[in-house]
């Protein structure tokens, strides 16, 4: 699965878009970008996931450049629960996903994005 | 109901200690996984099921077994850890692993574990 880079931190002020940023300047055709997030002491949670096309649900929006080496994820207006690590995944899904058809979620390091007051 | 439980949420053991951590969902996912996690670190992967059968074992070492009994449940059993195994355990769950529904991972909030 291709590598991501995430800044380490980022700062947001409450009620404010976060945007966080992702390169993964390796990314194949068939590998996918999923975004989850670990708020302290919980389990990480599903934030959103796409291809090639931009997303949006509940929670956030993802925008992927055409070239899709690069994305973005959007919390529109973030509040101090959004506080947490964030992590951006690169992995390939479904029956040709590398063999073993595994959905296994290589995490790395992550942005901690912290919401002030 | 997108839940995943976890118990305990603490766990203190001796070296010499058997101790079990348990997990469990009923959102009928037929693909369940065991992460680790140290403290201010990604988690990593240690196991999957899939339809109750062990698929992926990332080299863990033999002191961690784990064991599907049915559909709904995971445990982590473990035996003679070390101080370096002190970590948050944590368990997740998806509809399976073709890929053909949606394959998002719900997690439990994990078990503390410390390792004397």
């Amino acid at each position: 699965d291709a590598k991501t880079t995430q800044p380490t931190s980022m700062d947001c002020a409450e009620g404010r878009a976060a945007n966080l940023p992702c390169n993964h300047s390796t990314i194949s055709g068939n590998e996918y970008v999923y975004w989850y997030r670990q708020i302290h002491s919980q389990g990480p949670q599903y934030i959103i996931h796409g291809l090639k096309n931009n997303e949006t649900n509940e929670m956030a929006s993802l925008i992927i450049t055409e070239d899709r080496k690069s994305s973005t994820l959007i919390l529109p207006h973030a509040t101090l629960r959004d506080t947490a690590v964030y992590y951006c995944i690169v992995r390939r899904r479904g029956p040709n996903a590398g063999g073993t058809s595994y959905g296994k979620l290589t995490f790395g390091q992550g942005t901690i994005l912290t919401v002030h007051p | 109901d997108t839940e995943v439980t976890q118990t305990p949420k603490h766990l203190v053991m001796g070296m010499t200690n058997k101790k079990s951590l348990k997990c469990e969902q009923h959102m009928g996912h037929r693909a369940m996984y065991w992460y680790k996690q140290k403290a201010k670190k990604p988690p990593e992967l240690m196991f999957v099921y899939s339809y109750e059968k062990l698929s992926i074992n990332e080299s863990v070492p033999s002191r961690f077994s784990p064991e599907c009994p049915n559909s709904s449940l995971l445990n982590l059993h473990l035996h003679a850890l070390q101080p370096e195994d002190s970590a948050l355990y944590l368990c997740a769950s998806s509809h399976d692993l073709s890929g053909r529904l949606t394959d998002t991972q719900y997690f439990g909030p994990g078990t503390r574990l410390t390792v004397l």
